[in-house]
């Protein structure tokens, strides 16, 4: 079973320093990860797919890495706006075709 | 367009009730799912379908059913519900069940059971 970590749970900075968001996983057999943001009371918002040929994926402000024999990926949000403030999950997609979840981290960007 | 609509956004029911959640999508996706997010823990999958008239189970299937007779709809019933049924539900669906198609979410629906 594919157990998806994300550490830490909540991260506070000042407006303007890069964001770094882990996710880590125990089964390197997945078919992509998906970057989401939620924001309060609302739905889930796909960010980036990384697929499982692919070391990075990048929109924006945003570059998501993947390192599936470490069983690692990260989120890089650069130069951070209050409008970042939210709660960003990661998801693995295995090649059973489900998702597994992470708890999330809740990010605050500080004016 | 308006994507995944999710009804109601709020309920409370009393224990032994049943209700069912609806969820509509206008993309013509195949791939539609069913999940409940607790504090603390991720988004945890009830049920699937890859297709009209095809249905699987998820982590977390007990206490729920559901159907999927068009290819825009996806409801999931609540049979008799339970405290510990107390969540957000989220649809989502995508193109295929397969491939790299990203997942599309509706804003949940929130629920509690007295």
């Amino acid at each position: 079973k594919q157990e998806v970590t994300q550490i830490p749970a909540a991260l506070s900075v000042p407006e303007g320093e890069n964001l770094v968001l882990n996710c880590s996983f125990t089964d390197s057999a997945i078919y992509n990860l998906q970057w989401f943001r939620q924001d309060p009371g609302k739905g889930l918002t796909s960010l980036l797919l990384i697929q499982s040929s692919q070391r990075e994926q990048t929109s924006g402000r945003l570059n998501a890495s993947l390192d599936k024999s470490s069983g690692r990926s990260t989120l890089y949000i650069a130069a951070s706006q209050p409008g970042d403030s939210a709660t960003y999950l990661c998801a693995l997609r295995s090649n059973d075709y489900k998702l597994s979840f992470g708890a999330g981290t809740t990010v605050t960007v500080r004016a | 367009n308006a994507g995944v609509t999710q009804t109601p956004k709020f309920q409370v029911l009393k224990t032994g009730q049943s209700m069912t959640l609806q969820c509509a999508q206008d993309m013509n996706h195949e791939y539609m799912s069913w999940y409940r997010q607790d504090p603390g823990m991720g988004l945890r999958l009830i049920h699937y379908s890859v297709g009209a008239g095809i249905t699987d189970q998820g982590e977390v299937p007990n206490g729920y059913n559901v159907s999927r007779s068009t290819t825009e709809d996806f409801p999931l019933r609540l049979l008799s519900a339970a405290p510990s049924q107390t969540s957000v539900y989220f649809c989502a669906s995508s193109y295929s069940s397969g491939g790299n198609q990203p997942q599309h979410f509706g804003d949940g629906t929130r629920l509690s059971i007295l």
